[in-house]
């Protein structure tokens, strides 16, 4: 069954680097999407890329955040000068179209440590 | 914006016991959907509803719809420990974008 795949599993950084997260999408599907979960909470919306752009973000997907799909196959999240606060599981997802729906295949996320 | 609300916050069954876990949404849905979350993994698709009146079944789990579209519940029948984890019901936002609820956490006790 095709799966999304998300690299690393695990980064620790300090504040104030640059983290990359990967995120490898179903092949054949349209939508790409990042949420971020921190530890005990909920599971929070971040951004939405569609036809090479975003679709809609979230007010946490401020100016240190981007998104980039480049080269067809990789769909990755740059976190510019990371905090203390950006410490959660990062998810990746895809979204596919079934008889209408948007059905969405999660990946097992990227857990960022900032210390 | 539109919220889904989720409840209970977390729940805690006997083992075979029934469950029903529900969320409300502040405008009509276009399409629901559950997820289930283990604790530390992602998010796995149970179902999706997008008809009012609606309801779906996958071995022991029914989700339902209401029939205005803005009321969904997931029932369990039986529970077992493998139900165990994060219950969360999405919605389609329209431009294919996904919300969730803040999730009910179920444990089974044995």
């Amino acid at each position: 069954e095709p799966e999304v795949t998300q690299t690393p599993s695990h980064q620790v950084t300090q504040m104030g680097q640059e983290v990359i997260l990967r995120c490898v999408p179903i092949s054949n599907h349209l939508y790409f999407y990042w949420y971020r979960q921190i530890l005990g909470q909920k599971v929070e919306f971040l951004v939405s890329f569609y036809n090479n752009e975003i679709s809609e973000k979230s007010e946490i997907f401020d100016d240190q955040f981007s998104v980039e799909r480049p080269d067809g196959s990789n769909f990755t999240l740059k976190i510019r000068s990371t905090k203390l606060e950006d410490s959660a599981m990062y998810f990746c997802a895809s979204g596919g179209t079934f008889s209408g729906a948007n059905v969405l295949t999660f990946g097992a996320g990227s857990r960022l440590t900032v210390l | 914006s539109q919220e889904l609300e989720q409840s209970p916050q977390s729940l805690i069954v006997q083992e075979g016991k029934n469950l029903t876990i529900n969320c409300t949404s502040s405008k009509t849905l276009y399409g629901l959907y559950w997820y289930k979350q283990k604790y530390g993994e992602g998010l796995i698709f149970l179902m999706m509803l997008q008809k009012g009146g609606e309801e779906k079944s996958h071995e022991k789990i029914t989700a339902k719809l209401d029939e205005k579209k803005q009321q969904s519940s997931l029932h369990i029948t039986a529970s077992q420990p493998s139900h165990a984890g994060i219950y969360l019901c999405g919605a389609d936002m329209g431009n294919n974008d996904m919300r969730f609820g803040a999730g009910t956490r179920l444990t089974v006790k044995p």
